[in-house]
């Protein structure tokens, strides 16, 4: 697609539920990135993804959190037994090397009730 | 550890005014520095991408500098519209899955 796309745009879940969370890149990039942005406050950065090299983990927060990607394709993060300190917006980029410039999804809203 | 600092936090001008977002960082050993804008609940949408070998990039009204040695970039944003008013965030690259994130500035343009 023209732009990396994020589903859903909001989300809204019960503490101790699991969440997944999608970004589609843009076709061609072979960096993608996850962050997290609480409200009022910088971005977090959680995983990256190179290629089909070992992913770098260094920011998940905990065992919580997880994420997948095949190749150079879809990537889906996931949250389990959410917490109310989960809720932000989780952004997704890509580039098209890990020089390259960043492109942002429009982010998915995660509300922990 | 890499630094990026964002002046002045906010910011707010009337229509027309000429204005500059400063960042800078502490480690002058940088691949590219970009510059996003993010609007209130939005994601961020990229401005500008300098890489280290530059000096600076230009898109329409907006102009990029970007100086290793003394660890600075500046945003001139030329004659400031109410559709400027965002957050500015600059994110500085050292390294492959090394871009640490400023503050930001927050941009309002007064109609």
């Amino acid at each position: 697609g023209a732009g990396v796309s994020q589903s859903p745009s909001n989300k809204v879940t019960e503490k101790g539920k699991d969440v997944e969370l999608r970004c589609d890149p843009i076709s061609g990039h072979t960096a993608l990135y996850w962050y997290r942005q609480r409200l009022g406050q910088g971005l977090e950065f959680l995983i990256y993804f190179q290629g089909n090299s070992a992913p770098d983990k260094s920011g998940l927060p905990s065992d919580r959190f997880s994420a997948e990607r095949t190749g150079e394709s879809v990537s889906t993060l996931t949250i389990q037994r959410t917490q109310q300190e989960d809720s932000a917006v989780y952004l997704c980029a890509s580039s098209r090397g890990p020089w390259g410039g960043y492109t942002f999804g429009s982010g998915t809203r995660l509300t922990v009730v | 550890k890499q630094e990026v600092t964002q002046i002045p936090a906010a910011l707010s001008v009337p229509e027309g005014e000429n204005l500059v977002l400063n960042c800078s960082f502490t480690d002058s050993a940088i691949y590219n520095l970009q510059w996003f804008r993010q609007d209130p609940g939005k994601g961020l949408t990229s401005l500008l991408l300098i890489q280290s070998s530059q000096r600076e990039q230009t898109s329409g009204r907006l102009n990029a500098s970007l100086d290793k040695s003394s660890g600075r970039s500046t945003l001139y944003i030329a004659a400031s519209q109410p559709g400027d008013s965002a957050t500015y965030l600059c994110a500085v690259g050292f390294g492959a899955n090394n871009l640490f994130f400023g503050t930001g500035t927050r941009l309002t343009v007064i109609p």
